[in-house]
C-alpha cells in the first residue's frame, strides 16, 4: 500500500532547463495537491485539483504548471526554472473537502 | 485573508516537560482544523483533526488538542514530552471550501534534549 508516490526524489537544474515532478496515489481520492515547503514559511499551495478534470491556482502558481492525467496522477511542471524555485514540493492527496490530506516523501529541488 | 499563525517558530524542552504549541487563524466560518508531524527527512503525518463535536480532540502518541472558538485557536498539547517527539509541527486549516484546501502555519521546531 504505496500512498502518495513522488518522483524523483532530488533534482539539481540549471536556471532555464523545465522540468516535471510526478505524482501518484492509489487511494482513490479525488483531490490532489502540490505544495513547496520553505524554511520558516511552512506548506504554500502551489496548484491543486478538486477532481479529476479540474485544477485551480492556489497561493503561489507563478512559474508553475500543472496537468491531472487522470484520478490517480497529478504532475508539476516548471518550465523554465528559477533560483527562487529551489525547495522541497510535496504532493499531498485527500477525498475532499474538510478530510485529511496524505502526503508524499517529497521532491528535493535545487536550482543553480 | 485566511491565515493561520503559530506562535513559537523553536521550542526546547526536556525529556517529561509538558509541551503547549499555540495555533490561531483568522475568522472564516466553519473550520475544519488538523496538526501534522514531520519527523527529520520524513513526509508530514496526521496527529490529529477536528471537524466538530468535542472541542478536545485526542490524536496520536498522546497528543490533543483543543478548539477554542471564541479565540480561533486550537492548541496543541502533550503531557510529557519525548526524545521521539523531536519533529516540525504544523497547524493547517480548511476553510469550508468544497475543495478541501488547507492554508498551513509556518511550522514549529521541536527539539525535546534526553
Amino acid at each position: 500500500n504505496a500512498g502518495v508516490t513522488q518522483t524523483p526524489k532530488f533534482q539539481v537544474l540549471k536556471t532555464g532547463q523545465s522540468m516535471t515532478l510526478q505524482c501518484a496515489q492509489d487511494m482513490n481520492h479525488n483531490s490532489m495537491y502540490w505544495y513547496r515547503q520553505d524554511p520558516g514559511m511552512g506548506l504554500r499551495l502551489i496548484y491543486y485539483s478538486a477532481s479529476e478534470g479540474t485544477t485551480d491556482k492556489g497561493e503561489v502558481p507563478n512559474g508553475y504548471n500543472v496537468s491531472r492525467l487522470n484520478k490517480r496522477e497529478f504532475s508539476l511542471r516548471l518550465e523554465s526554472a528559477a533560483p527562487s524555485q529551489t525547495s522541497v514540493y510535496f504532493c499531498a492527496s485527500s477525498e475532499g473537502k474538510g478530510t485529511p490530506q496524505h502526503f508524499g516523501d517529497g521532491t528535493r529541488l535545487s536550482i543553480l | 485573508a485566511q491565515s493561520v499563525s503559530q506562535h513559537n517558530h523553536h521550542v526546547i524542552l526536556s525529556e517529561a516537560a509538558s509541551l503547549e504549541l499555540g495555533c490561531n487563524y483568522s475568522y472564516g466560518g466553519t473550520v475544519n482544523l488538523f496538526w501534522y508531524v514531520q519527523y527529520p527527512g520524513q513526509h508530514l503525518q496526521l496527529l490529529l483533526k477536528y471537524f466538530s463535536g468535542d472541542p478536545l480532540v485526542k490524536g496520536i502518541k498522546g497528543f490533543e488538542a483543543e478548539f477554542i472558538k471564541s479565540k480561533f485557536s486550537f492548541n496543541l498539547r502533550k503531557p510529557s514530552v519525548q526524545w521521539s517527539d523531536t519533529a516540525e509541527y504544523f497547524c493547517a486549516v480548511n476553510y469550508g471550501s468544497n475543495t478541501g484546501k488547507l492554508i498551513f502555519g509556518q511550522g514549529t521546531t521541536l527539539q525535546v534534549k534526553p
